[in-house]
């Protein structure tokens, strides 16, 4: 069964440009997490879909973060405009049920360097 | 708000040996899990071991145990027996159940297991 994909594996783009980041969760899962990193900091969490509804996006750093999940099915997240500070990686997670009983299964990240 | 420190940015073993990575959490609730998570060189991170905080007794995954010592809120990894396989960034993280399915992770452990 294949994992959580995540594209594009890398991204650089300059400030105040668009770049959108894909997730696609194993199927199934009805929970979809994005997480980042910031400069071998630790990881954050930024929002938390079960299917197609936001469960929880207290995470999210302010309203250049969009994310979406159409259908329950994959996640985009775009960062609109891109500023400096948002440079990291970007993960994501999908878990069946929720809950701290319920493993998380990460992808491999998206790295985004922002010039 | 919780959070999760790890103090040891990196550290290395010999084969064979064994090491212990430390982990101290700070926390108000009393109903939460605690996990560790390893994410090898360029690949995904996946789940160690996971201990919740009503059970007296410390989980043990083959060669991974915890030592959880809750009134300390002290949560570290022991690895037996290190493989070079074990070369890779260790987080710890924490789960309540208040906030939904959310982990707040620690800087992690660069962990290096030497020939």
């Amino acid at each position: 069964e294949a994992g959580v994909t995540q594209f594009p594996s890398h991204s650089v783009i300059e400030k105040g440009q668009t770049v959108t980041l894909r997730c696609d969760p194993i199927s199934g899962h009805d929970n979809l997490y994005w997480y980042r990193r910031v400069m071998g900091k630790e990881i954050k969490f930024l929002l938390h879909f079960v299917k197609e509804s936001k469960q929880d996006e207290s995470g999210m750093p302010n309203n250049r973060f969009l994310a979406e999940r159409t259908g329950g099915t994959y996640s985009t997240l775009k960062v609109q405009p891109a500023e400096l500070e948002d440079s990291g990686v970007y993960f994501c997670a999908s878990s069946e049920r929720g809950g701290p009983t319920d493993t998380q299964y990460f992808g491999p990240g998206t790295r985004l360097t922002v010039l | 708000a919780q959070t999760v420190t790890q103090s040891q940015p990196e550290m290395s073993v010999q084969e064979a040996e064994t090491v212990t990575l430390s982990c101290t959490y700070d926390t108000s609730e009393n109903n939460y899990y605690l996990f560790w998570y390893k994410q090898p060189p360029s690949r995904q991170m996946i789940l160690v071991i996971r201990q919740e905080a009503y059970k007296q007794q410390n989980a043990t995954e083959n060669r991974f145990s915890v030592n959880f010592q809750k009134a300390a809120k002290s949560f570290s990894l022991k690895i037996s027996d290190s493989q070079l396989g074990d070369t890779a960034m260790y987080f710890c993280a924490f789960m309540t159940a208040r906030y939904g399915s959310r982990l707040t992770f620690g800087e992690g452990t660069q962990l290096t297991v030497n020939p």
